[in-house]
Parts: structure tokens; sequence; C-alpha cells
């Protein structure tokens, strides 16, 4: 079956670069049309989405972070990844990776239910 | 954007008894695209309802969802040892989709 595994560094210092990363296994990340998202967790705090991308390479990014955010898909490596820049202590979260579908209407487009997830990797923001 | 409001923050309850969640919108959800999310200490969310009643694929049907407009409801019928753990909505009416805070249920 399909899961998600996130990878990346676990300490990051302030106005530095957090990078992730999410590998696909069981199934291609460009064979289906599903999306590819990153949910982000502070401690003891709710989720929140901050970005997603196609397999085309289109990306959407929640607009309070779109400055600082990148997502890239590497499909040969059936691997997504998250680049945010000039972190903060506020960016100290756990980071998930999540499959998902997409709606348009109403005159905007937003991630839809997030049905299969990635175990999470806790990402803290310290000098 | 769409603020969900969960109530109560705590739910302490025995198990077999029946749990009743609640999120509230701070605006109409109007195509009823509202989600619940299981969530266990250390693990990842587990999608529980979609579409605010349909139960997602492998769920129990001690699980379920109503509601419309502002109010919705996830209920347990019978809380089961698993069940205790951390709940959460979801709307996807409008962008860019936001979370509730979370409702705790815990063994009493």
């Amino acid at each position: 079956q399909l899961q998600l595994q996130e990878s990346g560094p676990g300490l990051v210092k302030p106005s530095e670069t957090l990078s992730l990363t999410c590998t696909v296994s069981g199934g291609s990340i460009s064979s289906s049309s599903y999306y590819w998202g990153w949910i982000r967790q502070p401690p003891g705090k709710g989720l929140e989405w901050i970005g997603s991308i196609y397999n085309s390479g289109s990306t959407y990014y929640k607009s309070s972070l779109k400055s600082r955010l990148t997502i890239s898909v590497d499909t040969s490596k059936n691997q997504f990844s998250l680049k945010l820049n000039s972190v903060t202590a506020a960016d100290t979260a756990v980071y998930y990776c999540a499959r998902h579908n997409w709606y348009c209407g109403g005159g905007s487009c937003r991630p839809g239910t997030f049905d299969i997830w990635g175990q999470g990797t806790m990402v803290t923001v310290s000098s | 954007e769409i603020v969900l409001t969960q109530s109560p923050g705590t739910l302490s309850l025995s198990p077999g008894e029946r749990a009743t969640l609640s999120c509230r919108a701070s605006q109409s959800v109007i195509t009823s695209y509202l989600a619940w999310y299981q969530q266990k200490p250390g693990q990842a969310p587990r999608l529980l309802i979609y579409g605010a009643s349909s139960r997602a694929t492998g769920i129990p049907d001690r699980f379920s969802g109503s509601g419309s407009g502002t109010d919705f409801t996830l209920t347990i019928s019978r809380l089961e040892p698993e069940d205790f753990a951390l709940y959460y909505c979801q709307q996807y009416d409008s962008s860019p989709g936001t979370f509730g805070q979370g409702t705790k249920v815990e063994i009493k």
C-alpha cells in the first residue's frame, strides 16, 4: 500500500532554510490525480496546511507563507520536497507530508481531505 | 478564512459511553465539505469522516458525522479503548482550508 516518509534535519538555526523531503513508496507520485501536500503542527497546537504540489509541478501555497516557501517534485525519485527560508522559532513544528485531493469552486481552490499521511518529523528552530 | 471552533476542549468518558464532539464554523460551510480526523500520541492524523457524514475506508460504523451550515458533530456511539485520542475537524469548503484546534477524548 502507499506509504509516505518524511526526512530532513531535525534542527535548523534561525534565519536559515528548513528543507524536508517526502518519499512516496508503494505507488507512483505521477500516476494519480492526487496532490501532495505539507501540513505542520506546532507543539501542543493544531494542524496547518502550508502548501501542495501536483505531479505536473503546479504548486499551491498558503498565502501567509508564500514568500518563504518552495515546494518541488522529483518524479524520477518519487519524492517531493519543501524549502522554507528565513525560519524563526514560530516555524518549530512536526511537519507531515500527505496525499490529498483538490477542490475548486466558489471562486477558490483548496486542498480537500488528506487520506494518507507520513509519520511526521519534528523540526526545531533554535540556535 | 473560515475559523473552526471545537468543543469541548476535553471530553472525559468511560469505555462504552457515547461521545459527542462539536465543530462550529465562523461562516457557513455551504458544500458540507467537512472532515474529521483522529490523532493518537506520536502518530499522524487518520481520516475518519469526509463530506460531513461519509465514513472513510475501514472506519468502524460506531463513528458517524452529521451537521450542515455552521454546526457539525462527530459521534462515537460506544467508546472502545482505542478511541481515546485527539479529534480534529477540517473544512475544505473555502480556501485555504482550515482545521479546528481539536477535542481530546480521555478516559474518565
